[in-house]
């Protein structure tokens, strides 16, 4: 069945570095969304990609579908303190509701 | 808009008791569905409902029945509670499978 890893699984950076986190799928997805979720809170929809190759930008976020529409990617551009929490990526609609297992950022001052 | 509301924010269980989570969206929304989180963990999809009257199970099922009477509402019920559903339980309703949006939780203690 389809499973979706996502890496790393933690990343601690220095404020003003950039992070990047990866979901990677064994089968081709229809689409991926990304969310957020800070400690203590709920996931919070960042953005929906469905085109092969799409690239999307939100301020200091750029995310990126795979040609192969296998694997996609979140960079942040210099984190601020207030990016800290844990990035998911779901896989697929909702027939096959596959979430990556989260990548925690931790934002040091 | 209250958007996704969850009921009740939290609560503690003993093994065997049972209870009725509740989730109500005002979007409109046709798609809604029930996750839990164990602690460092990822969400896990117990079951969604793609409409009014419609359910389906998701990853993790067993030991929870949802109903969907009414298009803004949701439950989520434990027949009979067990440690092992010590867990904080999101609710999360979508146009049809898009972004999803969630309530903030609901914190279950079984012991």
């Amino acid at each position: 069945g389809q499973q979706v890893m996502q890496i790393p699984q933690y990343q601690h950076v220095q404020e003003g570095e950039d992070f990047t986190t990866y979901c990677n799928s064994s089968t081709t997805l229809s689409n991926i969304q990304w969310y957020k979720q800070r400690p203590g809170g709920h996931p919070v929809f960042l953005i929906q990609l469905v085109k092969s190759g799409e690239v999307k930008k939100q301020k200091r976020l750029t995310f990126q579908f795979g040609e192969a529409k296998k694997n996609s990617s979140l960079h942040i551009t210099a984190t601020q303190t207030t990016d800290v929490g844990t990035y998911f990526c779901i896989a697929g609609g909702y027939q096959k509701v596959t979430f990556g297992t989260g990548t925690k950022l931790q934002v040091i001052p | 808009n209250a958007g996704v509301t969850q009921t009740p924010k939290f609560r503690v269980l003993k093994t065997g008791q049972s209870m009725t989570l509740l989730c109500a969206q005002d979007m409109n929304h046709e798609y809604m569905y029930w996750y839990r989180q164990d602690p460092g963990m990822g969400l896990r999809l117990i079951h969604y409902s793609v409409g009014e009257g419609t359910t389906a199970k998701g990853e993790v099922p067993d030991g929870y029945n949802v109903s969907r009477l009414k298009k803004q509402n949701f439950l989520l019920g434990l027949e009979s509670a067990a440690p092992s559903q010590t867990s904080v339980y999101f609710c999360a309703s979508s146009y049809i499978a898009n972004e999803q949006f969630f309530g903030p939780g609901t914190r279950l203690t079984v012991l």
